[in-house]
């Protein structure tokens, strides 16, 4: 079965600094969602990517799906205290059911 | 527009007791999931809905968890009887009729067995 693995774990990053979290899956991305989700809160959507090569930003925040579909990145650049949160990358887990699988999530601290 | 509603917030049960969680998705939304999110790992599908319809529960523990929606909108989904490895948030999520479109989630219920 398909597994997502997200790094690091945890970040803790000065504020106005950038960062990147990362997303590998063992198996070909058919489609790649990116959630932000606070403690004790639902997920909250940011951006979907499905073709390779494709990158889409918000705001400060950029998402890119490699060549190959296996990875994806989050890029965050001068970071805020709002940016703080646990980021999970969801997928596909075949072609376009809806059905999504997650990584375990990256904590991201942003110091002030 | 209103997001996915869920309630309640928080349930506190003991194990071996029954509880049930409501879920009430965006209007117009066709597909509906819950998800399980243990703590410190991301969300597990358990069912997902597609109208009032089953489409996947192959993660779905039958021998004590059920889930329903009646009449394709309001979704129920019930623990009978609970076990303390259920503590966790329980999520419900929504979206448009195609699986391309991005689920919407509800704010979760938090579940604790002693």
């Amino acid at each position: 079965s398909q597994e997502l693995e997200q790094s690091p774990q945890s970040l803790i990053v000065q504020e106005g600094k950038n960062l990147t979290i990362n997303c590998t899956s063992s198996k070909t991305l058919y489609g790649l969602y990116w959630y932000k989700q606070k403690y004790g809160e639902g997920l909250i959507f940011l951006m979907m990517l499905q073709k390779g090569g494709e990158e889409k930003s918000h705001e400060k925040i950029t998402a890119k799906l490699d060549e190959k579909k296996q990875q994806s990145s989050l890029h965050i650049t001068a970071s805020q205290p709002s940016h703080a949160g646990i980021y999970l990358c969801g997928a596909d887990n075949a072609s376009n059911t809806g059905k999504l699988i997650f990584g375990q999530g990256t904590t991201l601290q942003v110091k002030p | 527009e209103a997001g996915v509603a869920q309630s309640p917030r928080y349930k506190i049960i003991e194990k071996r007791q029954s509880v049930a969680f409501w879920c009430n998705p965006i209007s117009g939304h066709a597909t509906l999931y819950w998800y399980q999110q243990i703590l410190g790992q991301g969300p597990k599908l358990l069912i997902q809905f597609q109208n009032n319809g089953v489409v996947d529960d192959s993660q779905l523990p039958k021998d004590r968890f059920s889930a329903e929606r009646l009449k394709g909108v309001d979704s129920t989904l019930k623990i009978q009887p609970a076990k303390l490895e259920d503590s966790a948030v329980y999520l419900c999520a929504s979206s448009l009729d195609s699986p391309l479109y991005e689920q919407y989630f509800g704010p979760g219920t938090r579940l604790t067995v002693t």
